[in-house]
C-alpha cells in the first residue's frame, strides 16, 4: 500500500531562515510525489512535484523540494522563511508502478513562522 | 476565471438525511476527486473519476456515493449520513489523472448531528 509521512505536526522558524518541511514515503515502486499548501479557510493550492528527471525541483513562491530514493523521502525547502508562508503543508504520493490512481496525503505539517 | 465550486460550503443536518454536495469545475479537466480532512489525519481520499460515466473508490468510500454524467459536475451523496462523516470536504480536478496538479474547492463543512 502506498503511504507518506510526515513526522512533525509543526515545524517553527524565525524569518529569514531556512526552512525544512519533512515527508517520507512507502517503498513500493516508482512514485510521483507533490507538496500541497493550505491557507486557513481555504483548498489547498499546488506546490511542486517530482515525477522524474532531476532530483531537485523548484516550485511556486520560492518553495523547492529534493527527492531521495536512498532515504525515500521528499523534504520541502525554503532558503529564507516569510511570515507569509505560514500554513499548513501537506505532502502527497501517488505510484506510477500499479494501476492505483488514488492519490494519498500525509497527515500535514504546520509551519509557523515568527517576524 | 478557471475555479472548482461547492455548494453548500457549510451544512448542519441530522443523522439519516439524505445529502448531496455538488462540485463544479470550468476547466475541461478529466479528472474530478472528493476527499475529506479530519484533525491529524490530512486529507483521504474518499471517491476519483478519471472521465465521466468513469469513476473509483478512493480510501475511506464507505457511506459515500457519486457519479459523474457531465465532465464538469462531480456531485458526493451522502445516502444516510452518520456523525462520523462530520468533516471538512474538498473536491479537486486536474486536467488528466493524479499526477497533474489539482485544484482544489473552497471545501464544505458539513456536521451531522
Amino acid at each position: 500500500a502506498q503511504s507518506v509521512a510526515q513526522p512533525e505536526d509543526q515545524v517553527n522558524v524565525a524569518e529569514g531562515n531556512p526552512l525544512t518541511v519533512k515527508c517520507t514515503y512507502s517503498v513500493s515502486g516508482n512514485p510521483y510525489l507533490f507538496w500541497y499548501v493550505q491557507y486557513p479557510n481555504r483548498g489547498l493550492q499546488f506546490l511542486l512535484k517530482y515525477i522524474t528527471g532531476d532530483n531537485l525541483v523548484k516550485g511556486s513562491y520560492g518553495f523547492e523540494a529534493e527527492f531521495n530514493k536512498s532515504q525515500t523521502s521528499f523534504h520541502l525547502k525554503k532558503p529564507s522563511a516569510l511570515v507569509s508562508d505560514s500554513a499548513l503543508y501537506f505532502c502527497a504520493v501517488r505510484y506510477m508502478d500499479t494501476g492505483r490512481r488514488a492519490l494519498t496525503f500525509g497527515s500535514g505539517t504546520r509551519l509557523q513562522v515568527q517576524p | 476565471e478557471a475555479q472548482v465550486t461547492q455548494n453548500p460550503r457549510y451544512l448542519i443536518t441530522v443523522t439519516g438525511k439524505k445529502l448531496t454536495v455538488t462540485c463544479s469545475q470550468n476547466m475541461n479537466h478529466e479528472y474530478m476527486s472528493w476527499y475529506r480532512q479530519d484533525p491529524g489525519l490530512g486529507l483521504r481520499q474518499i471517491y476519483y473519476s478519471m472521465n465521466v460515466e468513469v469513476t473509483d473508490k478512493g480510501d475511506v468510500p464507505e457511506g459515500y456515493k457519486v457519479s459523474r454524467k457531465e465532465k464538469r459536475n462531480f456531485p458526493l451523496i451522502l445516502e444516510s449520513p452518520s456523525p462520523n462523516q462530520t468533516s471538512l470536504y474538498f473536491c479537486a480536478s486536474s486536467l488528466s489523472g493524479s499526477y497533474n496538479e489539482q485544484f482544489f474547492g473552497p471545501g464544505t463543512r458539513l456536521t451531522v448531528l
